[in-house]
């Protein structure tokens, strides 16, 4: 059966530090990944989107970004974090084809101090 | 273009009564419709997707929802609440390209 792993699970990071959360998925092969963030109280935000290696789609400018080095491996990155980049982030993987749902990892709370 | 309403943001139900959460949606074409479930600091969950087959979708836990095209819905019900079921809910419409659209949430309490 195919798992998709998050971690950490929670950070926490001063402003203008760097960031990198990694997302990996098995059992499965070719997967198109996702990232979301969402914020308290929130619906989610589609940050970024892969069909391949090497191919990322941004959904959002902002100063996050996102690198897809292995098939199964999805990681996010940011050089120097700001306050708004604080929130929830969901890594999510679907099979490839029409119709097919996602599917989550257990997120990463992030707190910028 | 798609968009999806979820109608209520909080819904209060009695432990052993039925649950009703409801979903409306806008799509061009015939859309691939989906409930998650999320548990505090959780992931999201897949409850049950319709994607043009039944009508009527069974779910895991007990849930089921209705496509109902021409009230353009997909009401999500449960005959039964459970104290476990209290999470936040979404309802999430796809039209089968690589773009999921989600509604904002339900957040579900469910009453002693």
């Amino acid at each position: 059966s195919q798992t998709i792993h998050q971690w950490p699970a929670t950070l926490v990071q001063p402003v203008g530090s760097p960031l990198s959360l990694e997302c990996t998925v098995e059992g499965t092969s070719n997967p198109n990944l996702y990232w979301y963030r969402q914020a308290a109280g929130r619906g989610l935000q589609l940050l970024f989107y892969s069909v391949g290696i090497g191919q990322i789609s941004s959904e959002v400018p902002q100063n996050l970004s996102a690198s897809r080095p292995q098939d199964r491996q999805f990681i996010l990155s940011s050089k120097k974090l700001l306050l708004s980049d604080s929130g929830f982030y969901l890594c999510a993987w679907r099979s490839t084809g029409s119709n097919q749902p996602q599917h989550f990892g257990d997120g990463t709370r992030l707190s910028i101090l | 273009a798609q968009s999806v309403t979820q109608l209520d943001s909080h819904v209060s139900v009695s432990e052993g009564t039925p649950v009703l959460l409801r979903c409306n949606y806008s799509s061009s074409y015939s859309p691939s419709l989906f409930w998650y479930v999320q548990h505090p600091n959780k992931g999201l969950q897949l409850l049950l997707k319709y994607t043009s087959a039944a009508t009527l979708v069974k779910g895991i836990n007990g849930f089921e929802a209705e496509f109902k095209k021409s009230e353009t819905s997909f009401h999500l019900t449960k005959p039964s609440a459970h104290m476990s079921d209290a999470a936040e809910y979404f309802c999430v419409v796809s039209e089968g390209t690589y773009k999921y659209i989600f509604g904002t949430g339900t957040r579900l309490k469910v009453l002693a």
